[in-house]
C-alpha cells in the first residue's frame, strides 16, 4: 500500500522568504507524485507533478519539486513568497502501473505568508 | 468551460434523511471520484469510477453509493444520514483509465458542503 506524510501540518512565512512544504512517500515502487493547491472555499487545482524524466519539475505560479527516490521524497519550493500563495497544500501519490487512478492525498499543510 | 459542476453547494440535513449529491462533468473523462475532506485528515477516497457502467469501493464507503450510469454523471447518495457524515465533499475527474493515455491529473469540483444534524 502507498501512503503519504505531509511534515507540518501549517507553515508560516514572510513575504519574500523561502517557501519549503515536505512531502515523504511509501510505495513498493516509485509511483507518480503530485502536488495540488486549494483556495479558500474552492476545489483543488494541479500545481504539479512528476511522472517520469527529469526530477526536478516545475509548476504554476513559481513552485517547483524534486523527486529524490533515495530519500522517497518530493519537497515542494518556491524561492520567494507571495501573499497570494497563501493556501492548503496537498501532497499526492498514484499507483504507477495500476489499472486505474486512484490518487492517496497526504493530509495538507496551511501555508500562511505574513506581510 | 464548466468543467465539474457539482450540487447543491451547501446544505444542512436532518439525521435519517437521504440525500444525493450531484456531480456532472463536460470533458468526456472516463473515470471519476467522490473524496470527502476533513480537518487534519486531508482528503479520502469514498468511492470511483474508471469508466461508465462500473464503480469501486474506496477507503471510507461505508454509508454511500454510487451510480454511473452515463460518463457526464456520478451521483453520490447517503441513505441515512449520520453526524459523522458531516464533511466537504469534492467530485473530481480524470481522463482515462489506462495510464498510457492519461496525464494521469485530477480535476476537482468546487465542493458541497455538508452538515448533519
Amino acid at each position: 500500500a502507498q501512503s503519504v506524510t505531509q511534515l507540518g501540518s501549517h507553515v508560516s512565512v514572510s513575504e519574500g522568504a523561502l517557501v519549503l512544504l515536505r512531502c515523504n512517500y511509501s510505495s513498493s515502487v516509485p509511483p507518480y507524485l503530485f502536488w495540488y493547491v486549494q483556495y479558500p472555499n474552492q476545489g483543488l487545482q494541479l500545481l504539479l507533478k512528476y511522472t517520469t524524466g527529469a526530477t526536478l519539475v516545475k509548476g504554476i505560479n513559481g513552485f517547483e519539486a524534486e523527486f529524490k527516490k533515495s530519500e522517497t521524497s518530493f519537497h515542494l519550493t518556491k524561492p520567494s513568497a507571495h501573499m497570494s500563495d497563501a493556501a492548503e497544500y496537498f501532497c499526492a501519490v498514484m499507483r504507477r502501473g495500476g489499472s486505474n487512478y486512484k490518487l492517496t492525498f497526504g493530509k495538507g499543510t496551511l501555508l500562511t505568508v505574513n506581510p | 468551460t464548466a468543467g465539474i459542476t457539482q450540487a447543491p453547494t451547501s446544505q444542512i440535513l436532518a439525521a435519517g434523511r437521504s440525500m444525493t449529491l450531484r456531480c456532472t462533468q463536460d470533458m468526456r473523462h472516463n473515470a471519476m471520484y467522490w473524496y470527502r475532506q476533513d480537518l487534519g485528515l486531508g482528503l479520502r477516497l469514498i468511492h470511483y469510477s474508471n469508466t461508465a457502467g462500473t464503480t469501486g469501493k474506496g477507503e471510507v464507503p461505508d454509508g454511500y453509493s454510487v451510480s454511473r450510469a452515463n460518463t457526464d454523471d456520478f451521483p453520490l447518495t447517503l441513505a441515512s444520514a449520520v453526524p459523522s457524515q458531516t464533511s466537504v465533499y469534492f467530485c473530481a475527474s480524470s481522463d482515462g483509465y489506462q495510464q498510457i493515455y492519461s496525464t494521469g491529473e485530477l480535476f476537482f469540483g468546487e465542493g458541497s458542503r455538508l452538515t448533519v444534524l
